[in-house]
């Protein structure tokens, strides 16, 4: 199986501030990968998919980079509505793995 | 508007059985590939296994975690998907949610969108 390992765990910040969170892969998955944020009690939702491309809606601030093995998601400036955590997905290989989450909190 | 709606879910004692439902609306279902991923309580997110579409012979996939007791099936004339679960454990305990498969730019990306979810609790 491929594993992902996301860091940090969780992430305080505030407002307006810059953040960046990791995603590596134990072996290459190409542009096999997509962000998801998921809210208390709700669904999670796709941000990001082919490793760099925005889902439609999702606001410009938000954006992904990197191929084969390691990826980031940032997050240029830090709205209330961001805090929340993010999980990577790869879905090149079976089974489709997610990294363990990252919790963003308000500093 | 794309709708997913999962239903099914409920208290089960360990060994027993449950089948989740979830119906869609809004896209074309019968063109889709369509996953199932589910989220322990304070847990990550795990993905549970996938259906392929008719020109794709309906095949499917499992997670390990869940090879040979659970089944995904679909009735395309419903806009339905199914998760049959067997032989339960108090580790399937979760919130179950399906999910949409889509080719985007020639490639295709799972789960762009997804149900509400529905409770699963394995308990005696």
């Amino acid at each position: 199986d491929i594993q992902m390992t996301q860091s940090p765990s969780s992430l305080s910040a505030s407002v307006g501030d810059r953040i960046t969170i990791t995603c590596r892969a134990s072996q290459g998955v190409k542009n096999d990968f997509g962000w998801y944020q998921q809210k208390p009690g709700k669904a999670p939702k796709r941000l990001i998919y082919i490793a760099s491309s925005l889902e439609s809606g999702v606001p410009s601030r938000f954006s992904g980079s990197g191929s084969g093995t390691e990826f980031t998601l940032t997050i240029s400036s830090l709205q209330p509505e961001d805090f929340a955590t993010y999980y990577c997905l790869q879905h090149n290989g079976y089974p489709y793995t997610f990294g363990q989450g990252t919790k963003l909190e308000i500093k | 508007e794309v709708q997913l709606v999962e239903s099914g879910g409920g208290l089960v004692q360990p060994g027993g059985s449950l089948r989740l439902s979830c119906v869609v609306s809004g896209f074309t279902f019968s063109d889709h590939y369509m996953d199932w991923v589910r989220q322990a309580p304070g847990k990550g997110l795990e993905w549970v296994g996938r259906i392929r579409n008719k020109a794709n012979s309906y095949t499917t996939e499992y997670a390990a975690s869940v090879k040979g007791r659970f089944t995904i099936s679909r009735d395309d004339s419903k806009n339905s998907l199914y998760l049959q679960m067997n032989s339960l454990k108090t580790e399937d305990t979760a919130v179950y949610y399906c999910s949409r498969a889509i080719t985007l730019f020639g490639i295709l990306t799972p789960m762009d969108v997804w149900g509400q979810g529905t409770t699963v609790t394995v308990s005696s």
